[in-house]
């Protein structure tokens, strides 16, 4: 069975600095991945995915990630944290088969300081 | 262009009783997946349905049924209310044809409290 691991289940940075959320995955059979994002009472809205085209994945907001299949990871980062940013991010793994439901991680709490 | 709704936003039951939620994809899409999010957790696939019909179900009891319309919508039925059915329950629609690189978009959610 395919599962995500997400390191950590609060993260707190400062405005501006390197925000890195990680993430690993474990699949018999190529994965496909995505990082959504949860703002407080809301619903999950998609940052970026990766589906075997290439490593480094680019999404919204500045966020991006890569695919490292000899470490099974793909971790979350962006250069500069804002405030914004804010949030519960998910980590989330589905197969490649003919059944697509996803498989979430425990998420990672993001808080940005002043 | 609408993204995927649900309604309603909130919904308080006692034990027992039995609660519908109902869930519209996004546009062009026509397949519908439910999620169960309790507080503090990742969602966890209950089902999904494409062309009416139940395609894969997660590990959830028979209490937990659905259905989908013509129109592509969907509802989420679960009967005999437990305390331990609080959470937000998430639907996300795709394109079954987007040839297995289908994306799941969200809806906002229905929080059911169950006292």
């Amino acid at each position: 069975a395919q599962s995500v691991t997400q390191l950590g289940s609060h993260v707190s940075v400062s405005e501006g600095a390197l925000v890195l959320l990680r993430c690993n995955y474990s699949s018999s059979v190529p994965p496909y991945l995505f990082w959504y994002v949860q703002y407080p009472n809301q619903g999950l809205q998609l940052l970026l995915k990766y589906t075997s085209a290439a490593t480094l994945v680019k999404g919204i907001n500045g966020f991006e990630a890569e695919f490292k299949k000899s470490e099974t990871s793909f971790h979350l980062t962006k250069p500069s944290a804002h405030m914004s940013d804010a949030a519960e991010y998910f980590c989330a793994v589905r197969n490649t088969g003919t059944a697509s439901k996803l498989t979430f991680g425990t998420g990672t709490r993001l808080q940005v300081t002043l | 262009d609408a993204g995927v709704t649900q309604s309603p936003t909130h919904l308080i039951k006692t034990r027992g009783q039995q609660v519908t939620l109902r869930c519209s994809p996004k546009s062009g899409h026509d397949t519908v997946s439910w999620y169960q999010q309790a507080l503090g957790q990742g969602p966890q696939f209950i089902f999904q349905y494409y062309e009416e019909e139940e395609r894969q179900r997660g590990n959830f009891p028979d209490r937990f049924s659905g259905h989908q319309f013509p129109n592509y919508s969907s509802e989420l039925n679960v009967n005999a209310l437990l305390l331990g059915d609080s959470a937000l329950y998430l639907c996300a629609s795709s394109f079954y044809g987007a040839g297995g690189l289908e994306t799941q978009y969200f809806g906002p959610g229905t929080r059911l409290l169950v006292l």
